[in-house]
């Protein structure tokens, strides 16, 4: 069974632009979450998605949103891009929503702002 | 709010030594806990999880962990370790369906 995919590997942006990021969960998981890790604050909750619902979401600016497909994948979005952003950024997926539900991560995406 | 600490943040061990990385929660409930693995560009992988039941859980790669509610701890421990094991270690307490990671141990095998 192929793992949770994530699109691009890395991305290189200017501060003001917007990126885009895709995840593909793993077949039959429902449940789409997604961090941030950077060596200043380490892994940190961005939000989850599941049934193309948002049901959980950490603190973060408004410029970071994301959206759940009927296919289950995952995109999320950062507008107005600042140096701060640079960071990677993993999607994780299970089968369903729920702390006893495992949580399996994919390779991430390594964005810098440039 | 909960929260995960490892006090340690690089550990060195020779190959062939045994390990323990400590993991200290603070949470309300009974805790769902996780030790995930991270090399150089990766993702993380999940090498054990806590949910109920036997306090002593066996992961992969030879991992295990100790699940302590009087000590709120859940150490992770390997009786050998071997070179390939060098990455970063997080651990984590599940809230809801978002995971709240320690800070992170890098280790550091040396031969």
């Amino acid at each position: 069974k192929a793992g949770v995919t994530q699109t691009p590997r890395y991305l290189i942006k200017t501060r003001g632009q917007q990126v885009t990021l895709s995840c593909s969960p793993i077949s039959g998981h429902r449940s789409v979450s997604w961090y941030q890790q950077t060596p200043g604050q380490g892994l940190q909750f961005l939000f989850e998605y599941f049934s193309e619902t948002q049901r959980n979401k950490g603190n973060f600016p408004g410029r970071f949103s994301g959206r759940q497909f009927s296919n289950s994948r995952s995109e999320m979005n950062v507008s107005t891009l600042e140096l701060g952003d640079s960071a990677l950024y993993l999607c994780a997926s299970s089968l369903s929503p729920g702390q006893s539900y495992e949580q399996y991560f994919g390779p991430g995406t390594r964005l810098t702002v440039t | 709010a909960q929260s995960v600490t490892q006090p340690d943040i690089h550990i060195t061990v020779s190959e062939g030594a045994s390990l323990e990385l400590r993991c200290n929660y603070s949470y309300g409930a009974t805790p769902y806990l996780f030790w995930y693995v991270q090399s150089p560009g990766q993702g993380l992988q999940l090498l054990l999880k806590y949910f109920s039941g036997d306090t002593l859980v066996q992961g992969i790669k030879g991992f295990e962990a100790e699940f302590k509610r009087s000590q709120s701890s859940f150490n992770l421990r390997k009786p050998s370790v071997h070179w390939s094991d060098a990455a970063e270690y997080f651990c984590a307490v599940g809230n809801g369906n978002k995971l709240v990671f320690g800070a992170g141990t890098i280790l550091r095998v040396k031969s």
